[in-house]
C-alpha cells in the first residue's frame, strides 16, 4: 500500500505546550484523517478532512490538508495531561474499498 | 452515539487452531472492514467487504483468512489455521458512505501460542 511518512515518532511535552505532528505521502489521497488510540483500544477520530488546503479545528486541534493532497499536519495547543496516546495520520484512497492507510503513529506524552 | 461492537475483546488460541472474530458494524452502514495491529506498529489494512463481497485486501489477507456477513448485523473475519504472527489487535470497521470517515471498534486482541 501506500506509505505514509508521519513525524515525529514521538514526542514529550510538559503540560500546557503545543504541540505538532505531520504526515507526508508520495500518492494523492481523496481524505485525511487524524485519529488518537488510547492503549487497549480503537482509534478514534479526530478530524477529518476532504478538500485541498482545508483547515479544521475541533477544540484545541486544528489540522490541514495539503494543497496537494500528499500531506497534512496536526496541531494541538496548550496539551494536557489526557491528551496522552498515539496519534495516527490515515489517508483514504478514492477506490471501491475506500481503505485506509495509517502512519506509523506519533506517541504522545504529556507531563504535568 | 452508534458504535461498531467487537467480540470477543481478548482471545486466546492454539497455533493452527480457526478462530472466528466478530464484529456488528453500525446498523446503516455499507461498508466494512478488518484492520490489524502488531503490537506496537501502525494499523494495517485486510480487506474491505461491500454489497456482500470482498472489494478489496491487502497481501496480508491470504488464504488462510476468509470474511463472511452471515445476517444483516454480523460481519466476521475466520483465520483458518492460526500461527503464532497472527497474533495481533484486530480492528472491524464501518462507513456509510464511501467518503465518510472509518468508525473503529475497540478491537479484538488475538494471542496464538
Amino acid at each position: 500500500g501506500q506509505q505514509l511518512n508521519q513525524s515525529p515518532q514521538s514526542m514529550f511535552i510538559q503540560e500546557g505546550e503545543d504541540v505538532s505532528m505531520n504526515c507526508t505521502s508520495s500518492s494523492i489521497f481523496n481524505t485525511w484523517l487524524w485519529y488518537k488510540q488510547d492503549p487497549g483500544e480503537g482509534p478514534v477520530l479526530l478530524i477529518a478532512l476532504y478538500k485541498a488546503g482545508e483547515l479544521t479545528s475541533n477544540g484545541r486541534l486544528t489540522a490541514q490538508f495539503g494543497t496537494t493532497r500528499k500531506d497534512s499536519f496536526l496541531n494541538i495547543s496548550a496539551s494536557i495531561p489526557s491528551d496522552v496516546g498515539i496519534y495516527f495520520c490515515a489517508g483514504q484512497l478514492l477506490n471501491p474499498g475506500y481503505a485506509l492507510n495509517f502512519g506509523k503513529g506519533t506517541s504522545l506524552l504529556v507531563t504535568p | 452515539e452508534p458504535e461498531v461492537t467487537q467480540t470477543p475483546s481478548h482471545q486466546v488460541t492454539q497455533m493452527g487452531q480457526e478462530v472466528i472474530l466478530r464484529c456488528v458494524p453500525i446498523s446503516n452502514h455499507l461498508y466494512f472492514y478488518w484492520y490489524r495491529q502488531i503490537l506496537g506498529q501502525k494499523v494495517e489494512f485486510l480487506v474491505s467487504f461491500y454489497n456482500n463481497e470482498i472489494s478489496e485486501k491487502s497481501e496480508i489477507f491470504d488464504d488462510q483468512f476468509s470474511v463472511e456477513r452471515p445476517d444483516g448485523s454480523n460481519f466476521t473475519l475466520k483465520i483458518r489455521s492460526t500461527k503464532l504472527e497472527d497474533s495481533a489487535m484486530y480492528f472491524c470497521a464501518s462507513i456509510g458512505q464511501g467518503d465518510s470517515p472509518l468508525h473503529f471498534g475497540n478491537g479484538t486482541r488475538l494471542t496464538v501460542t
